[in-house]
This record gives structure tokens, C-alpha cells and sequence, in this order.
């Protein structure tokens, strides 16, 4: 079954500073992997894939991820952080078998000034 | 083009009331998720939906939980008889379905709060 591990719940970074937010996948097939932000109480918004093609996929707001496919990672970068980077962010799998997202359990960013 | 609505957006129900949660995909979407967070912790999928069709619903629990998306109309999470574990936020998400429609967008969100 699918599934992604989230290490950390919290990522504490200083404004300006490279941020890593970092994910681990499992699946049976080929991957297709996403990365989610929720600000608070609003609902979440789509950052970047990776379905197919070249490793590092560039997103919204200068965030990128790397897909390595040895270390079966997603991690989230962003090379300059920025205070209004602050949120939850959530790594997810497409399931093999149906179109559900198999969600990890959110990393909280926070970038402090 | 406005993205996936829902409402309410908050909801409040004593125990042993019903609970409606509406959804509106994205204009051109026909394919619907409702996922669920409860405090702290990440998102459940609970069911999937195609117009009329019911695809996946194997995040249900298995008491006091439908889901229906009609063929005209918002697809509509209904939980019977609340109890105060059903607190938490419900998001529906949208996508246009099929091999390479890969993400889906999400709505709002309704957050039930069980008294």
C-alpha cells in the first residue's frame, strides 16, 4: 500500500535562510507525488508535482522538490525563506489503484525574522 | 473561474443532529473528494465521487456517513446523528478525473463543531 512518512513535525528556520522540508514515499508502481500548503483555517493549496521526467520540479512561490528516487524522497526546498512561508505543509501520493491522495501528517513550518 | 466552493463554511450541531456538508467542484471538474482533518493531525480521504457514481468509499465510516454527487447540484456529505468525535474540518477537493489529471484543488472547507 501506499504511504508517506513525514520525519519532522516542525521545521524552525531563520528569514532568508534555505528551508528543507523533507518527505519519504512508499508505493508499488511509479510515484506520483505532491506537495500541499494550508495557511491557517483555509483549505490547502497545490505547490508541485512529480509525475514524470526531470528530478527536481519547480512550483508555486519559488518552492521546488527533488525526487530521488534511491532514497525514496520528496523533499520540499525553497533556497531563500520567507517569514509568509509560514503554514503546514503536507506531502502526498496519488494511490495506485484509485485517484485518493494518501496525505502524510503535515510539517509546520515556521520562519522566524 | 472560481475554485471548489463549499458551505457552510462552519457548522454547528448538538449530538444527535444531522449534519450537511456541500461541495462545488471547480467549473469543468466531474470528479469529487471529501477528506477529512481532524485537530492536528493530516487528511483522511473519506470518499470519491463521479456524477451519480460513487467510486470509492473505502475512508467512510461504516454508520451515519453518506455522500451523493447528483447529476445536477453540489455533491453533498451527510452524517446522521453527530457525535463529538465528528468534530473536524471536511474538504472536498476537485479534479477533472482520468490518466492525467493529476492534481486535485481544494475547497474551503466546513468546520463541524459537535456540542
Amino acid at each position: 500500500a501506499q504511504s508517506v512518512a513525514q520525519p519532522e513535525d516542525q521545521v524552525n528556520v531563520a528569514e532568508g535562510n534555505p528551508l528543507t522540508v523533507k518527505c519519504t514515499y512508499s508505493v508499488s508502481g511509479n510515484p506520483y507525488l505532491f506537495w500541499y500548503v494550508q495557511y491557517p483555517n483555509r483549505g490547502l493549496q497545490f505547490l508541485l508535482k512529480y509525475i514524470t521526467g526531470d528530478n527536481l520540479v519547480k512550483g508555486s512561490y519559488g518552492f521546488e522538490a527533488e525526487f530521488n528516487k534511491s532514497q525514496t524522497s520528496f523533499h520540499l526546498k525553497k533556497p531563500s525563506a520567507l517569514v509568509s512561508d509560514s503554514a503546514l505543509y503536507f506531502c502526498a501520493v496519488r494511490d495506485d489503484n484509485t485517484d485518493k491522495l494518501i496525505f502524510g501528517t503535515g510539517t509546520r513550518l515556521q520562519v522566524f525574522p | 473561474n472560481a475554485g471548489v466552493m463549499q458551505n457552510p463554511r462552519h457548522l454547528v450541531r448538538r449530538r444527535g443532529q444531522e449534519a450537511r456538508l456541500r461541495c462545488s467542484p471547480m467549473k469543468g471538474h466531474s470528479h469529487v473528494y471529501w477528506y477529512r482533518q481532524l485537530p492536528e493531525e493530516g487528511l483522511k480521504f473519506m470518499v470519491y465521487l463521479q456524477k451519480e457514481n460513487i467510486i470509492d468509499e473505502s475512508g467512510m465510516p461504516k454508520e451515519r456517513f453518506s455522500a451523493e454527487f447528483p447529476k445536477e447540484g453540489p455533491s453533498i456529505l451527510r452524517i446522521q446523528q453527530v457525535v463529538r468525535g465528528d468534530s473536524a474540518a471536511y474538504f472536498c477537493a476537485s479534479s477533472t478525473g482520468g490518466e492525467t489529471a493529476y492534481e486535485q484543488y481544494f475547497g474551503p472547507g466546513t468546520r463541524l463543531t459537535v456540542t
